[in-house]
């Protein structure tokens, strides 16, 4: 069974103090694994995919990075907008679904 | 563009109801997704449409759970003779279709807060 854990289950940072998300994962054959930014009230927002061990992206202050069992969200300088949850997600290879297996996310806060 | 609208945003209904739950998707959106995020759970996958293919429906947790989607675009999702346990958001998405071994991201909707009393 497709698995997903993120740690920790809530972070919370003072402006300006970096640090990282991590997402865990065991699926049998990633097709992509995608990060997306959640605010209170709201659907999920589109931050990335990573599709292969090896791979970076960034976006502002965010960088996401992926190895063959776990991926991590690197927030640099923080700011308070960036208070939110981040969910993370993998599709698998097989059976020809779409579907999304998340984890439970990191409430991140960040204090000014 | 317009992204994927739901309505109603807020429904609160009493217990044995039925319940439709709308979604519109992204226009030239082929593939749509229904998924369930109760408090303190993950999103949790119902239902997968793709153009004129057979929905997956894996996810759907019972019976009284059913989804259909209409000329490819609009989807409604019902719920038969409510249960406090189905109190939850439920969120659509759609994406374009994936090509082989390539997926496209989902885009979410902001979702209906269901509450059952």
């Amino acid at each position: 069974e497709d698995q997903v854990t993120q740690s920790p289950e809530a972070l919370r940072l003072q402006e300006g103090e970096s640090s990282s998300l991590n997402c865990s994962y065991t699926v049998s054959g990633l097709r992509g694994l995608f990060w997306y930014r959640q605010d209170p009230g709201k659907g999920p927002e589109f931050l990335f995919t990573l599709y292969s061990a090896g791979e970076e992206k960034e976006k502002e202050r965010l960088k996401a990075t992926l190895t063959k069992k776990e991926s991590f969200l690197h927030i640099t300088a923080p700011k308070p907008e960036d208070s939110a949850t981040y969910l993370c997600a993998v599709q698998a290879q097989k059976g020809g679904s779409e579907k999304l297996v998340f984890g439970k996310g990191t409430k991140l806060t960040v204090n000014p | 563009g317009a992204g994927v609208s739901q309505s109603p945003s807020n429904k609160v209904t009493e217990k044995g109801k039925d319940v439709e739950l709308r979604c519109d998707p992204i226009s030239g959106h082929t593939a749509l997704y229904w998924y369930r995020q109760s408090l303190g759970q993950g999103l949790e996958f119902l239902i997968y449409f793709q153009g004129n293919s057979a929905p997956d429906k894996s996810g759907l947790p019972s019976d009284r759970f059913s989804a259909e989607r209409t000329g490819g675009s609009v989807s409604t999702l019902t719920i038969q003779r409510t249960q406090q346990e189905d109190s939850a958001v439920y969120l659509c998405a759609s994406s374009l279709a994936a090509l082989a071994g390539t997926p496209y991201e989902q885009y979410f909707g902001p979702g209906t807060r269901l509450t059952v009393t």
